[in-house]
């Protein structure tokens, strides 16, 4: 089953700094991967995904992530980060195939972003 | 739109009781999913569905009973709590293709069992 890790359960930064958050996820010959954001006291969107094409996926708010086959990994980054950033982060993963699978979560980490 | 709806947003129970976790869509979503959230485990998958009639088990299925009856409805049902059901709860639905189309979460239940 597929399955993704996040390095780092919590990332301290101060405003417009920039930041990286890391996911690692298990090998598979293709593999389908997002990023999704809480903030306090809501449900969960989606930041951004990665399908197939382009290694550098840009999604909302100025995120983007690379994917890396070689090291399987799909770190998110951002130049420059904001206190409106501050916020749970979740790295995931689809399982299965596209119409039938289901989508695996890794454990969050959550980004504080300090004045 | 209203999106995806949950209710309650809080429930307290005891132990042995039962009770049903609402979730309805109104995007006309075949794919619906629940998932719990617990501190340092991010959010683990309970059951899933794939249209009206059709669920599957999830990582975490155990002590939780889920039925599609509607395309709109995907409630989920605790039969007799236990205090390690205690979590928030978080409904999502999405197109069927949902590689695609994002999931689409509901701003969760918190539910106590004491």
């Amino acid at each position: 089953a597929q399955s993704v890790t996040q390095l780092d359960s919590q990332v301290p930064v101060f405003e417009e700094a920039p930041v990286e958050l890391r996911c690692n996820y298990s090998s598979s010959v293709s593999v389908y991967l997002f990023w999704y954001v809480q903030y306090p006291n809501q449900g969960l969107q989606l930041l951004l995904k990665y399908l197939s094409g382009s290694t550098l996926v840009k999604g909302i708010n100025g995120f983007e992530a690379e994917f890396n086959k070689s090291q399987t990994s799909f770190h998110l980054r951002k130049p420059s980060v904001h206190i409106s950033d501050t916020a749970e982060y979740f790295c995931a993963v689809w399982s299965g195939s596209s119409n039938t699978g289901k989508l695996i979560f890794g454990q969050g980490t959550t980004l504080q972003v300090k004045p | 739109n209203a999106g995806v709806t949950q209710t309650p947003k809080f429930q307290v129970l005891k132990t042995g009781q039962s009770m049903t976790l609402q979730c309805a869509q109104d995007m006309n979503h075949e794919y619906m999913s629940w998932y719990r959230q617990d501190p340092g485990m991010g959010l683990r998958l309970i059951h899933y569905s794939v249209g009206a009639g059709i669920t599957d088990q999830g990582e975490v299925p155990n002590g939780y009973n889920v039925s599609r009856s509607t395309t709109e409805d995907f409630p989920l049902r605790l039969l007799s709590a236990a205090p390690s059901q205690t979590s928030v709860y978080f409904c999502a639905s999405s197109y069927l293709d949902s590689t695609n189309s994002p999931l689409h979460f509901g701003n969760g239940t918190r539910l106590t069992v004491t």
